[in-house]
């Protein structure tokens, strides 16, 4: 059963460094997402993109972060300067309809 | 911003057991999902649900999209080991929009 893939599985940086998430998803899919899960809280929407675009952003999304999908296959997500609190598991989703989201097993981000 | 209450935070059974859990929430949703976690993994897409009132089964695990639209409720029968884990509700208010999350059950299952 195909599956939505991410790399790496773990990321350590320094404050203020730039790191790059990186998400492959489940092919003929049309809707990306990313998510973030505070560890012992629950899972918080960060944005949506659809036909290479952003179609929604929650207030965490500032303009730290960005997310582009680069050559068709790979969906990222950039944060630009990264802080203590975005110490958090990042998960990447995607749909092939509107209504579904499935979700790759994630991105441990320690941010020290 | 938009809540899911979800019920109960946390469950010790024996397995054998039936549990239950919900979520309600004070706004219609139009998409009710179910999902569980393993520790340090994704969620998993367990039950979809379209419309008020739908019912639907995947093996052991029933789930309900409220009539009123604001709350949904999953149940899973005969529960066995594998089954301990976090299970979240999420709802969807429009397509393609953010999903959000309950708080999640922490299910335990005591063999």
């Amino acid at each position: 059963e195909p599956e939505v893939t991410q790399t790496p599985s773990h990321q350590v940086t320094q404050m203020g460094q730039e790191v790059i998430l990186r998400c492959v998803p489940i092919s003929n899919h049309l809707y990306f997402y990313w998510y973030r899960q505070i560890l012992g809280q629950k899972v918080e929407f960060l944005v949506s993109f659809y036909n290479n675009e952003i179609s929604e952003k929650s207030e965490i999304f500032d303009d730290q972060f960005s997310v582009e999908r680069p050559d068709g296959s790979n969906f990222t997500l950039k944060i630009r300067s990264t802080k203590l609190e975005d110490s958090a598991m990042y998960f990447c989703g995607t749909g092939k309809e509107v209504d579904t989201q499935y979700f790759g097993p994630g991105t441990r981000l320690t941010v020290l | 911003g938009q809540q899911l209450n979800q019920s109960p935070q946390s469950m010790f059974i024996q397995e054998g057991e039936d549990v239950s859990m919900n979520c309600t929430s004070s706004s219609i949703f139009n998409t009710w999902l179910w999902y569980k976690q393993d520790p340090g993994e994704g969620p998993v897409l367990l039950i979809a649900l379209y419309k008020a009132g739908e019912l639907t089964s995947n093996g052991r695990l029933t789930a309900q999209f409220g009539i009123t639209r604001k709350d949904s409720f999953l149940n899973i029968s005969a529960s066995i080991p594998s089954d301990v884990g976090i299970y979240f509700c999420a709802g969807l208010k429009r397509s393609g929009s953010r999903l959000t999350f309950g708080e999640g059950t922490q299910l335990t299952v005591n063999p």
